[in-house]
Parts: structure tokens; sequence; C-alpha cells
């Protein structure tokens, strides 16, 4: 069983549109999750880290579901700028290694 | 200063070259690692230094040899490559043994194996 699962996708939604993914993780001890962008040929460039009340960043919200061991990201008002990969990463903090899903492509149209 | 810088960006090598990746970051953190990249895939852990110490070899094939000289910099000696190894090489970093602590990434050498 992989450590990260997510959705691949593409999810395509028009401007404006809320799109959610979420992302389940295996480790139960795990204690840090966070949400990466990566844009075509980019590096991952870190998006919001998941803290467990869940936390909000202007139009993205992020939450942390222990007990159902997921985590997801809620993006409201979609912009065009929005299209890209979204990685969700799990940190057991314990090992120094940071476990990555295999992205969800969205892709925002006009 | 959430910086981590790569150099090259681009590298061309023929499968009988020898060349370097390298890597310098100066946030302090004392954590870094090297991925690599396929299209379309999820960033691949190949290395990870912690204190300035290999943590985790991830079973990488011996042509590919990191060195961390002292906790700024990061290299990645490359010999012998397989035009498989074609790939963007990522560097990043963090603060090893913290909870909650992110990690940065630098924009990865795209290495081009002939």
């Amino acid at each position: 069983r992989k450590e990260v699962e997510q959705d691949p996708g593409p999810f395509n939604v028009p401007e404006g549109a809320t799109v959610a993914f979420n992302c389940t993780y295996s480790n139960s001890a795990s204690q840090s999750f966070f949400w990466y962008r990566q844009d075509c040929r980019k590096e991952p460039k870190l998006l919001m880290s998941v803290y467990s009340s869940g936390n909000e960043d202007g139009r993205f919200t992020a939450q942390l579901n222990r007990a159902s061991q997921y985590i997801s990201l809620l993006i409201r008002d979609s912009k065009l700028s929005d299209s890209a990969t979204y990685l969700c990463v799990v940190n057991p903090y314990n090992f120094n290694k940071f476990y990555f899903g295999s992205g969800t492509k969205l892709n925002v149209k006009p | 200063d959430t910086e981590v810088t790569q150099t090259p960006k681009h590298l061309v090598m023929g499968m009988t070259n020898k060349k370097s990746l390298k890597c310098e970051q100066h946030m302090g953190h004392r954590a870094m690692y090297w991925y690599k990249q396929k299209a379309k895939k999820p960033p691949e852990l190949m290395f990870v230094y912690s204190y300035e110490k290999l943590s985790i070899n991830e079973s990488v094939p011996s042509r590919f040899s990191p060195e961390c000289p002292n906790s700024s910099l990061l290299n990645l000696h490359l010999h012998a490559l397989q035009p498989e190894d074609s790939a963007l090489y990522l560097c990043a970093s963090s603060q090893p043994d913290r909870p909650n602590y992110e990690q940065y990434f630098g924009p990865g050498t795209r290495l081009t194996v002939t």
C-alpha cells in the first residue's frame, strides 16, 4: 500500500468554481502534512502546511481528518493561474523523509 | 529568505562523462535532499543528509554519488549515466526532526543523458 494516495485527475473546472482535492495517508502516526503546488517544468512550491485545526489562506483551505487519515485542499473562486499539479506531502517527522502523493492536476478554464 | 539555489539549470552529458550538480541553501537547514523527477510523476527521493551525514540512500545506483561538504552545500556527482537517468534533479532542504517543518526546493537541474 502506498504511503500517500491522491486522485491524479485531471480536474477540469471553469473559472470561479470551487474544487476540492483529497489525499489519504497510511501511517497513522504521521505528524506533518503539506500541500505543494507544482507548475509544469518547475519545482514544487509550498502552498500551505496543514494543521490539526484546519487552516485557511485566502481562497485556499486545508483540513486534516486524523480519524479517517486524510487531508483535503479546497480552492474557492478558481483562477486560471491556479492551473497546476497539487502534491500532497506527509512527513512522519521521525524519519526525515517526506512522502509524496502522485499529484492531482488541476486545469482551470475560462 | 527561503531560497535554495541549484547549478547548472540544464546539463547535457554523454554516458562516459563525469559531471556534478550543486545545491546551496542559507536558511540554516540541517537536512538536505536529492530527488529525481520524471515527467508527470512526483519527486522520487534519492538521498537525505542530516547534520552533514548521509542518513538515507534509497538504493540509488552507484553512478550517482552524493556529497555534503558543509551544512550549506550539497553535491551530486554523476558518472557513467544511462539515458534513462535523464530527468529533473531537485535539491531540497529542511530542518531535521522538527514536526510541521516544511521542505523547500531549488529550481532543479534538467539533465539529459545522450
